[in-house]
């Protein structure tokens, strides 16, 4: 089945440092989301893109929908220890179901 | 509070001794999905509902069994788990079929030993 890479695997950064993390795949898809698992919760959703090229910000984090619709990034600014946790993509084909593909996940580790 | 809500969030049991876990929302949502998650591989998706008396399987159903006799509640059923089910598992929940606002629960952290 499709398979969404996510890089990189792990981060470990210090407070203020600015994050960068991004999904690639061999299939295009029509819809891009970014989610956080805190610990010990479920994923919740960030971002939401629609539109290759879109870029789309909420608070510190922005996001881009790639303009080949096989990719997407996440940058998170001025990181603060409260964004520790795993960050997913998921891609989305399309068509009469809801399924998303799910990236493996990044963890972030912010050092205060 | 709008919420999914699953239980138990913690379960050991051993090989062969079917369990359920119970997943319900309190939002009206046609759709319902179960995922597993395991270190280095994401998300699957093991079985979806979109809507009463409607599943189908995801990508992972093996060793699975769903049941969606009403909209609220949608558990999981592993008849006769075995190790290799050890996971965390997460129910999710949205409004419409092509809806990506999946609303997660807490998950449950399951050991089979």
């Amino acid at each position: 089945g499709q398979q969404l890479n996510q890089s990189p695997q792990s981060m470990f950064i210090q407070e203020g440092e600015d994050v960068s993390m991004n999904c690639t795949s061999s299939s295009i898809f029509n819809t891009w989301l970014w989610y956080k698992q805190d610990p010990g919760e479920g994923p919740v959703l960030l971002i939401a893109l629609y539109k290759a090229g879109e870029l789309t910000s909420n608070g510190r984090l922005t996001a881009q929908f790639g303009i080949t619709r096989k990719d997407s990034f996440l940058n998170i600014s001025a990181s603060i220890p409260s964004d520790v946790g795993i960050y997913f993509c998921a891609g989305r084909i399309g068509g009469a179901t809801n399924k998303l593909i799910f990236g493996t996940g990044t963890l972030l580790a912010v050092q205060p | 509070e709008a919420q999914v809500t699953q239980n138990p969030r913690y379960l050991i049991t051993v090989t062969g001794k079917k369990l359920t876990v119970t997943c319900s929302q309190n939002m009206n949502h046609e759709y319902m999905s179960w995922y597993r998650q395991d270190p280095g591989l994401g998300l699957r998706q093991i079985y979806y509902s979109m809507n009463v008396e409607v599943t189908d399987k995801g990508d992972v159903p093996e060793g699975y069994k769903v049941s969606r006799k009403e909209k609220r509640n949608f558990p999981l059923i592993l008849e006769s788990p075995s190790p290799n089910q050890t996971s965390l598992y997460f129910c999710a929940s949205s409004t419409r079929v092509v809806n990506e606002k999946l609303f997660f629960g807490s998950g449950t952290q399951l050991s089979v030993l």
